[in-house]
């Protein structure tokens, strides 16, 4: 299957920073790239949507301003949250999917976030 | 109604036995679903796919599509307790492009 990395796997950091996380798709090439973010015990809920070369869609209530999405190539995506909270704190997950929609979306190994 | 619907569980089997696990989807034109099992503290990991109606095995594995009903199973035999996990039902909507919607998955408990 397609393989989907992601890096750092756990990040702590003081409240008010800001923290990239990468998203390499490393052996096909992610037309689309798919953030999203898992509390505990709850389920995957879809941060935003981004096609190489072009702007994210968010979804309704994600703010743009402060999770920052670039997908400036076909193998590399990049998840900023700005001015980090506490309420930051939460596991997130992208996922890469190909030209071939049928084949489904391929998860990184995700990104534990805890803000102090 | 959800858009892609699952029972939430526990689901408890003992080891050896089927498991069923069953999912529900209310856009009708939906093209592929997919099932992905995710263990406790890691992300979801894709274990089937199908697209057609009837049933596709791969190994332990079985997955079941009936569009008319819209309705996809997975079953997995001989379940070992490593199969204990929570399993999600993702589909593939109609003019969707990659984009999946999530059922909020099952939880399947194998005991030894």
């Amino acid at each position: 299957g397609a393989v989907v990395s992601q890096h750092p796997s756990r990040v702590i950091c003081k409240s008010g920073t800001s923290v990239k996380i990468e998203c390499r798709s490393l052996d096909f090439q992610a037309t689309t790239m798919f953030w999203y973010r898992q509390f505990p015990k709850q389920s995957l809920m879809l941060m935003a949507t981004s096609n190489e070369g072009s702007k994210a869609t968010y979804e309704q209530g994600v703010e743009k301003d402060k999770f920052l999405i670039n997908h400036a190539s076909l193998t590399l995506s990049t998840l900023t949250v700005t001015s980090a909270h506490p309420e930051d704190s939460s596991f997130y997950i992208c996922s890469a999917s190909g030209s071939v929609e049928r084949l489904g979306q391929f998860f990184g190994p995700g990104t534990r976030l805890t803000v102090l | 109604q959800k858009e892609v619907e699952q029972n939430s569980g526990p689901l408890s089997v003992p080891e050896g036995a089927i498991a069923s696990l069953n999912c529900t989807y209310s856009d009708r034109g939906s093209q592929s679903f997919f099932w992905y099992r995710q263990y406790s503290g890691k992300s979801p990991e894709l274990i089937m796919s199908i697209y057609s109606n009837g049933d596709k095995e791969d190994g332990r594995f079985t997955a079941q599509l009936n569009k008319a009903s819209q309705y996809v199973s997975l079953l997995i035999r001989d379940s070992q307790p490593s199969d204990s996990a929570t399993y999600l039902c993702a589909v593939n909507k109609n003019n969707a492009g990659n984009m999946l919607t999530f059922g909020g998955g099952t939880r399947l408990m194998v005991k030894p």
